[in-house]
């Protein structure tokens, strides 16, 4: 069975600085994809990055960045320069190997507050 | 770019209603799932078809049913609907081809009085 805790209480961070938020997972599939979605109070589900078990290289998209370190089973997503517009609920997800097993399982999510 | 579109997007129901939301997914995309985020929870995997055939079934309780029609449309049935059923109901796509591509829509907000 696939797991992800995120376990860090409300985080807030000062705008124009750098956040990370923590994942840990736990399956038993080699192959398995790591996921972060924004969900900001209006509700929709915002894909940001995506790191699978084999790539080589830590995932970047533009100012997202996904710490994987895959011995330790962390999956931790860096925002860096906060925006207030980042202020959000935050969830990683994660998925089995491709075909059947596609589902996402998610973390109960971690809420980012921006201070101006 | 296309997104996935679902509908509709607030559904008020009184208990032992019924009630149906559809999704369109991304087209091409050969994969719809359903997940259901109750208030202040992440969200549950329902249910997900393959190329019209149920591919993968979660907690999905028995009286709701869902199908994928020839069009790649999907729709969740859901009956006798209890006020636990409130919810955020989540339809999302993804390709076989694209492992690293799961996109939500924006979700029907279902309550249930």
């Amino acid at each position: 069975a696939q797991k992800i805790t995120q376990t860090q209480p409300g985080m807030f961070v000062q705008e124009k600085e750098a956040v990370t938020l923590d994942c840990t997972y736990d399956t038993s599939d080699p192959s398995y994809g790591l996921f972060w979605y924004k969900q900001p109070s209006s509700g929709e589900m915002i894909f940001l990055i995506y790191q699978g078990s084999y790539d080589q290289q830590n995932a970047t998209e533009g100012r997202y960045s996904l710490n994987f370190q895959k011995a330790r089973k962390s999956a931790n997503l860096v925002i860096s320069a906060s925006q207030l517009g980042d202020s959000a609920m935050y969830f990683c997800a994660m998925r089995g190997p491709t075909g059947a097993n596609s589902k996402l399982t998610f973390g109960k999510g971690i809420t980012l507050s921006v201070r101006p | 770019a296309a997104g996935v579109i679902q509908s509709p997007r607030h559904l008020i129901k009184e208990k032992r209603e019924t009630a149906t939301l559809k999704c369109y997914p991304i087209p091409r995309h050969d994969t719809v799932y359903w997940y259901q985020q109750g208030p202040g929870q992440d969200p549950q995997f329902l249910i997900s078809f393959y190329e019209k055939m149920q591919s993968d079934k979660g907690s999905i309780p028995d009286r709701f049913s869902a199908q994928q029609f020839s069009d790649y449309h999907s729709e969740l049935n859901m009956s006798s609907l209890e006020l636990g059923d409130s919810a955020l109901y989540f339809c999302a796509s993804s390709s076989r081809t694209a492992p690293y591509e799961q996109y939500f829509g924006p979700g029907t907000r279902l309550t249930v009085t």
